[in-house]
């Protein structure tokens, strides 16, 4: 049972937009601390995606945005595309467990 | 550029010590905070713990009694150890660098596979 939840998979057609939250609590997301996003493809390492609740590393698409509010945080996925197809994790501070990861998603692009 | 490379062991025995190494090249240990990261087949991220480079550590509380993290500026190395190893410790190790003020990972080692087996 991960720290931040996230769900398990979501899916979607090529061009179409996707969601992803990542749900924390009053000791991590709530208590101000920042979220990060990764993307890790199939057998590699994971990469940053989004740092500090909506910005993104350079080199990363546009597509990809971040918002954060409360205790929770959402990663948007803007023109669906087939290499986007991935699993993403949220990742956050907590005040008691240090460093936090979400549970990973796994997108699916139809 | 930074890069990160993880290395050590593949296989470790049961109740044995798990011991790993990250190099870093293109840019100094100095002034950054130094992760391990676990994955377990299938499963997701959990992280093990961090090292600035003063040698200070911060550990995930449910391994802090079996981990090690300690510095070797002279060879901008890293390295973890993880005591009394079960098959529940079989996962790949990352390692990765994160910003003097901020908690995101920017630069992530390739991963490497460690088996937990007699």
């Amino acid at each position: 049972q991960s720290v931040l939840t996230q769900p398990s998979s979501v899916s979607g057609a090529p061009g179409q937009r996707v969601t992803i939250s990542c749900t924390g609590s009053s000791s991590n997301i709530g208590a101000g601390y920042n979220v990060h996003w990764y993307q890790q493809l199939p057998g590699t390492a994971p990469k940053l995606l989004i740092y500090d609740n909506n910005n993104r590393p350079s080199g990363v698409p546009d597509r990809f945005s971040g918002s954060k509010s409360g205790t929770s945080a959402s990663l948007a996925i803007t023109g669906l595309q087939p290499d986007d197809e991935a699993h993403y994790y949220c990742q956050s501070y907590d005040t008691s467990l240090k460093k936090v990861f979400g549970g990973g998603t796994k997108l699916t692009v139809l | 550029q930074v890069q990160l490379q993880e290395s050590g062991p593949g296989l470790v025995r049961p109740s044995g010590t798990l011991s790993l190494t990250c190099t870093v090249s293109g840019g100094s240990i100095g002034n950054y905070y130094w992760n391990w990261i676990r994955q377990s087949p299938g499963k997701g991220l959990e992280w093990i713990g961090s090292l600035y480079d003063s040698g200070s550590t911060n550990y995930n509380p449910s391994l802090k009694s079996r981990v090690t993290i300690s510095v070797d500026t002279s060879k901008n190395q890293f390295s973890l150890r993880l005591n009394s190893v079960t098959a529940a410790d079989t996962a790949v190790y990352y390692c990765a660098r994160e910003g003097p003020v901020t908690t995101h990972l920017d630069y992530w080692g390739q991963g490497i596979s460690v088996t937990v087996s007699s």
